[in-house]
């Protein structure tokens, strides 16, 4: 089976509401990036959470390690937030720091 | 700050034609990474290199060659491209801890 799943795959918020993302990983890891991709676009590193919680902005990450676990949280959501938002699994070993990624959430955000 | 420059940002190739790709990072990582988006189907990863001239294979590295030239540089060659292929190519660098992408080549072979 997949090893990060997740949810929800697709969703559309009025502008101003709040979303939160999850994302659930079915091994052990080191820790977790959260990124963001317009169609067409580049990946754009929005978290590198290992643990606990990072807030930027409007974005808040919160990842619980011991429970295979993260959220994003976006809150006052904007037209301009959306886009594709994926979560990867960060795997360090001797070879590297090894990212395995999730399926996405895409996010509509409409006046 | 840095830049990951990836060349060229649009490639055109014919069926079975090898093609190759090439990726610049100037943070000065240890990892760099060469990953494949599908529309639909998410990023898989088809090598990285932890350090210069090292090698690693991904999910998916049959029909793909690498080479880690230099530390700065990482280049993917697409041994025989597939007639009606479309997808994206990102590269991408890491100290090892946070991971940064590059812009993309987008491929299309007719």
């Amino acid at each position: 089976g997949q090893q990060v799943q997740q949810s929800p795959t697709s969703l559309v918020l009025q502008e101003g509401e709040n979303a939160e993302l999850q994302c659930n990983f079915s091994t052990s890891l080191n820790s977790m990036q959260w990124f963001y991709q317009r169609p067409g676009g580049s990946l754009i590193s929005v978290f590198y959470n290992p643990s606990g919680t990072k807030q930027s902005g409007r974005l808040t990450s919160t990842t619980v390690i011991k429970e295979r676990r993260s959220s994003l949280h976006i809150s006052s959501s904007q037209i301009t937030d959306s886009g594709t938002y994926l979560c990867a699994m960060v795997m360090n070993n001797n070879a590297g720091a090894k990212l395995t990624f999730g399926g996405g959430t895409r996010l509509t955000v409409r006046p | 700050g840095g830049i990951i420059t990836q060349t060229p940002k649009f490639l055109i190739g014919q069926e079975g034609q090898k093609l190759t790709l090439k990726c610049q990072q100037n943070f000065n990582h240890d990892t760099m990474y060469w990953y494949r988006q599908d529309s639909g189907k998410g990023l898989r990863l088809i090598y990285y290199s932890i350090t210069e001239n090292d090698l690693q294979k991904g999910d998916l590295s049959e029909g793909y060659d690498a080479s880690r030239e230099k530390k700065s540089s990482f280049s993917l060659t697409v041994t025989s491209a597939q007639k009606n292929e479309m997808a994206v190519f990102l590269c991408a660098s890491s100290p090892n801890t946070e991971v940064f992408f590059g812009k993309g080549t987008r491929l299309t072979v007719v």
